[in-house]
């Protein structure tokens, strides 16, 4: 069975532009999980959708967005990009509230 | 607030034993996970806990005190690729929802 799969794996983007970062679940997986990775900040979660509904929200300011569609594919989107921004983003798919397996993220670079 | 604890920081010698701990306060409890993150890469699971008491899978076990809040994940005969952070994490309740609440990690290093 294939994985979590991400693209782009790393993108470089400018201060101002915006991004739209793409996740594809395991199949039969629902729930799409969102994470924001920085080195000391830890796992930082951004939003979780299932059945194309968000269910659960981080505490990250509205830039960054996200949606699912009816084959369970998740895509976060981040406007108006600013440094703070370049971080590694890992999505991450479950059945229901099970174990999550993690994609291999997008390196984002802000310059 | 929901809050996770686990040390920072660990070393340990190859062949050896270690405990990992973490203990947390959250809204309701709906299962605790261990990961493990290679530098550079993204979790993979270890173990899942939703009922107290030890939880064996090979050279890693999980224990659960849901009393205590606590958690440990135990590594038996270590070696040089445990070297990783280990990640705990708490399914708590949020609203009609529930979410997971993530620790820092804990950096392993294990040396010959």
């Amino acid at each position: 069975k294939a994985g979590v799969t991400q693209t782009p794996r790393y993108l470089i983007k400018t201060r101002g532009q915006q991004v739209t970062l793409s996740c594809s679940p395991i199949s039969g997986h629902r729930s799409v999980s969102w994470y924001q990775q920085t080195p000391g900040q830890g796992l930082q979660f951004l939003f979780e959708y299932f059945s194309e509904t968000q269910r659960n929200k981080g505490n990250f300011p509205g830039r960054f967005s996200g949606r699912q569609f009816s084959n369970s594919r998740s895509e976060m989107n981040v406007s108006t990009l600013e440094l703070g921004d370049s971080a590694l983003y890992l999505c991450a798919s479950s059945k229901g509230y099970n174990e999550q397996f993690f994609g291999p993220g997008t390196r984002l670079t802000v310059l | 607030g929901q809050n996770i604890d686990q040390p920072t920081e660990m070393t340990a010698t190859e062949g050896a034993i270690v405990q990992i701990n973490c203990t947390y306060q959250t809204s309701g409890f709906n299962g605790l996970f261990w990961y493990q993150q290679h530098a550079g890469e993204a979790p993979t699971f270890l173990s899942y806990n939703v009922l107290d008491g030890l939880e064996e899978k090979g050279r890693f076990s999980s224990f659960l005190s849901r009393s205590k809040g606590y958690s440990y994940l135990l590594l038996k005969e270590l070696q040089m690729k445990d070297s990783a952070s280990y990640l705990c994490a708490v399914r708590a309740n949020a609203g009609n929802n529930r979410k997971l609440i993530w620790g820092l990690g804990t950096s392993l290093a294990v040396n010959p």
